[in-house]
């Protein structure tokens, strides 16, 4: 079945070092979506994208859609101990009724 | 606007009994959907529905139950709690289907299910 997979699984960084998470889907995707959900919280959605080669940023977070539209990735520049939480990505399935999520990647920033 | 409700907030069951999970949102969102999450292994969807009266299966159904009568609600019924249902549960919802989303799902604050 269709997959969408997220590398690294975990990331540990000092405060104001660059953060990357890579996303991967198995399918081409109409869209992909990226949410935050902070340690015991929930999901808040960050960003949508939609085009091909499509770059969105939101202050230090950037947001880019492959070529092909099968892989994304969220870089974070000089991270900050606000930005610790898991990152997931997701993406509609081939009928489009259904939502798969990556694994995420968990972010640790020491201070 | 109190968004997505989930109750409650904590729950512990005894092997083989039933009980139900609800949720409630108040934005007219058409699409509302069921997600469990288990650590490393992400969002997985349970059930959703496309709009009241309309539900169908993700790609973990086996053990639950849901029905949307109504646009607002969309409880997620376990028949026969097992310990392999211990989890968190997220309901979300948004206006449009996966594929013309355009603002993303809006979540709850999930319901941590603990099955003995």
């Amino acid at each position: 079945g269709q997959q969408v997979m997220q590398i690294p699984q975990y990331q540990h960084v000092q405060e104001g070092e660059d953060f990357t998470t890579y996303c991967n889907s198995s399918t081409t995707l109409s869209n992909i979506q990226w949410y935050k959900q902070r340690p015991g919280g929930h999901p808040v959605f960050l960003i949508q994208l939609v085009k091909s080669g499509e770059v969105k940023k939101q202050k230090r977070l950037t947001f880019q859609f492959g070529e092909a539209k099968k892989n994304s990735s969220l870089h974070i520049t000089a991270t900050q101990t606000t930005d610790v939480g898991t990152y997931f990505c997701a993406g509609p399935n081939t009928g489009g009724f259904k939502t798969i999520f990556g694994a995420g990647t968990r972010l640790f920033v020491k201070a | 606007n109190a968004g997505v409700t989930q109750t409650p907030k904590f729950q512990v069951l005894k092997t083989g009994q039933s009980m139900t999970l609800q949720c409630a949102q108040d934005m007219n969102h058409e699409y509302m959907s069921w997600y469990r999450q288990d650590p490393g292994m992400g969002l997985r969807l349970i059930h959703y529905s496309v709009g009241a009266g309309i539900t169908d299966q993700g790609e973990v159904p086996n053990g639950y139950n849901v029905s949307r009568s109504t646009t607002e609600d969309f409880p997620l019924r376990l028949l026969s709690a097992a310990p392999s249902q211990t989890s968190v549960y997220f309901c979300a919802s948004s206006y449009d289907n996966p594929r013309t989303l355009l603002d993303g799902y809006t979540f709850g604050s999930g319901t941590r299910l603990t099955v003995v």
